[in-house]
């Protein structure tokens, strides 16, 4: 999997838009980018992924540089319920193994 | 009502006593997973199954055994629970015709507490 950074928190006012960055500069031409969060002690959550076109959701949006070497996840009014650790994910379609490898994320704080 | 839903949702037991935490899914997908998680660690692939006749183990599937018995059932068992079994165990299900096995539903996790 290609390695991916994102920064261990953010913060965020309710109702206002939380844009959370990856950087993910060694992406192979094949690979996707997946957006999961987890909410404390709660099952991982599938939120969107993409390639290289720019994609919405009901959830969220996902911004991905034209040089696909990092993005950006929109969550655009943010409320309480949305404070998690947020992960991003570099895989292949076809990548050999299984498991989801979560790093440490971002936690995001959204407070009122 | 949840898509993937894990029992029991909480469970404390004695060491050597054999467990069995159950899934079941409504998503109507092939492929199910077990995940353990614990504090301040990243999952770790325990067991997965492709369809009722394929199981495969992933990371850590020592001192665990699985069976599915039916496409929408993915049951994880412990023989002998030791203490460092203690951990947040979820189950996780995809499905083929999307072709993307990276886009994974979670259950809502058994909390396993082996004393």
């Amino acid at each position: 999997d290609a390695k991916t950074t994102q920064p261990p928190s953010m913060d965020c006012a309710e109702g206002r838009a939380a844009n959370l960055p990856c950087n993910h500069s060694t992406i192979s031409g094949n690979e996707y980018v997946y957006w999961y969060r987890q909410i404390h002690s709660q099952g991982p959550q599938y939120i969107i992924h993409g390639l290289k076109n720019n994609e919405t959701n009901e959830m969220a949006s996902l911004i991905i540089t034209e040089d696909r070497k990092s993005s950006t996840l929109i969550l655009p009014h943010a409320t309480l319920r949305d404070t998690a650790v947020y992960y991003c994910i570099v895989r292949s379609r076809n990548q050999a193994g299984t498991a989801l490898i979560f790093g440490k994320g971002t936690t995001l704080s959204v407070s009122s | 009502d949840a898509d993937v839903t894990q029992t029991p949702r909480n469970r404390i037991t004695k060491t050597g006593k054999r467990i069995m935490l159950e899934c079941s899914q409504t998503k109507g997908h092939d492929r199910m997973y077990w995940y353990r998680q614990d504090p301040g660690l990243g999952l770790r692939l325990i067991y997965y199954s492709f369809d009722v006749k394929d199981i495969n183990k992933g990371e850590i599937s020592d001192g665990y055994s699985v069976s599915r018995q039916a496409q929408a059932k993915f049951s994880l068992s412990l023989e002998s629970a030791i203490p460092n079994q203690t951990a947040l165990y979820f189950c996780a299900t995809s499905d083929t015709r999307t072709g993307d096995k990276n886009i994974q539903y979670f259950g809502a996790g058994t909390r396993l507490s082996v004393l």
